[in-house]
C-alpha cells in the first residue's frame, strides 16, 4: 500500500514550457485535490476533484489544468510554465472530504 | 468568511517541556478541525482530527488536541517534548462553500523548534 505518489519529484522548467505532475492513490478514495505551498503562503487549493469526472477550480487555479483519469490518478498540468509557478506541489486524497492523505511533493522551479 | 488562524509563526521550547501550538477558527456549522505535521522536505502527515465527542483528542506521536468550542480553538498538546518533534504544523478546518462542496480551511502553519 503505496498511499500517495507524485511524480517527478524534482522538475526545472524555462519559462512557457510545458509539462504534466502525475498523481497516483492506492486507497480507494474518491477524493483529490492538488496544492501548492509557497514560503509564508501555506497550503493553497489549486483544484480538486470530489470525484472520477468531476473537477473544480480551487483559490488559485490560473495557469493550471488538470485531469481525473480514472478514481486512481489525479494529472495536473501547467501548459505554460512561469517564474511565478515555481513552488512546492502536493497532492492528496480523501474517502470523504475529510482526512487527507498527502504524496511526498514535487519541487518545482521555473526559470 | 470561513477561516483558520495560528496566532504564532513559531514557538520554541525545551526538550522535556510541554508545548503547545494554537489554532483559531471560524466555520459555519459543526466544524471538523485537523492538525497535520510536516518534517522538512516531506509531504504533509495527519496527527489527529475531531469531528464529535469527547473534546480531548488523542493522535500520533503522543501529540493530543482540545476542542474549545466557546473559545473556536483547537490548540495542539503534547506533555514531553522531543526534539524530533521539530516541524511545521499546520491546523485546517472543513469549511462548506455554496455548492457545499466540503474542503479544507488552512492555517498558514506554525514552526516548531524543540531545543537540547
Amino acid at each position: 500500500n503505496a498511499g500517495v505518489t507524485q511524480t517527478p519529484k524534482f522538475q526545472v522548467l524555462k519559462t512557457g514550457q510545458s509539462m504534466t505532475l502525475q498523481c497516483a492513490q492506492d486507497m480507494n478514495h474518491n477524493s483529490m485535490y492538488w496544492y501548492r505551498q509557497d514560503p509564508g503562503m501555506g497550503l493553497r487549493l489549486i483544484y480538486y476533484s470530489a470525484s472520477e469526472g468531476t473537477t473544480d477550480k480551487g483559490e488559485v487555479p490560473n495557469g493550471y489544468n488538470v485531469s481525473r483519469l480514472n478514481k486512481r490518478e489525479f494529472s495536473l498540468r501547467l501548459e505554460s510554465a512561469a517564474p511565478s509557478q515555481t513552488s512546492v506541489y502536493f497532492c492528496a486524497s480523501s474517502r470523504e472530504p475529510d482526512t487527507q492523505y498527502f504524496g511526498p511533493g514535487t519541487r518545482l522551479t521555473v526559470l | 468568511a470561513q477561516s483558520v488562524a495560528q496566532p504564532e509563526d513559531q514557538v520554541n521550547v525545551a526538550e522535556g517541556n510541554p508545548l503547545t501550538v494554537k489554532c483559531t477558527y471560524s466555520v459555519s456549522g459543526n466544524p471538523y478541525l485537523f492538525w497535520y505535521v510536516q518534517y522538512p522536505n516531506r509531504g504533509l502527515q495527519f496527527l489527529l482530527k475531531y469531528i464529535t465527542g469527547d473534546n480531548l483528542v488523542k493522535g500520533s506521536y503522543g501529540f493530543e488536541a482540545e476542542f474549545n468550542k466557546s473559545q473556536t480553538s483547537f490548540h495542539l498538546k503534547k506533555p514531553s517534548a522531543l526534539v524530533s518533534d521539530s516541524a511545521l504544523y499546520f491546523c485546517a478546518v472543513r469549511g462548506y462553500n455554496a455548492g457545499n462542496n466540503r474542503k479544507l480551511i488552512w492555517g498558514l502553519g506554525t514552526s516548531l523548534a524543540v531545543n537540547p
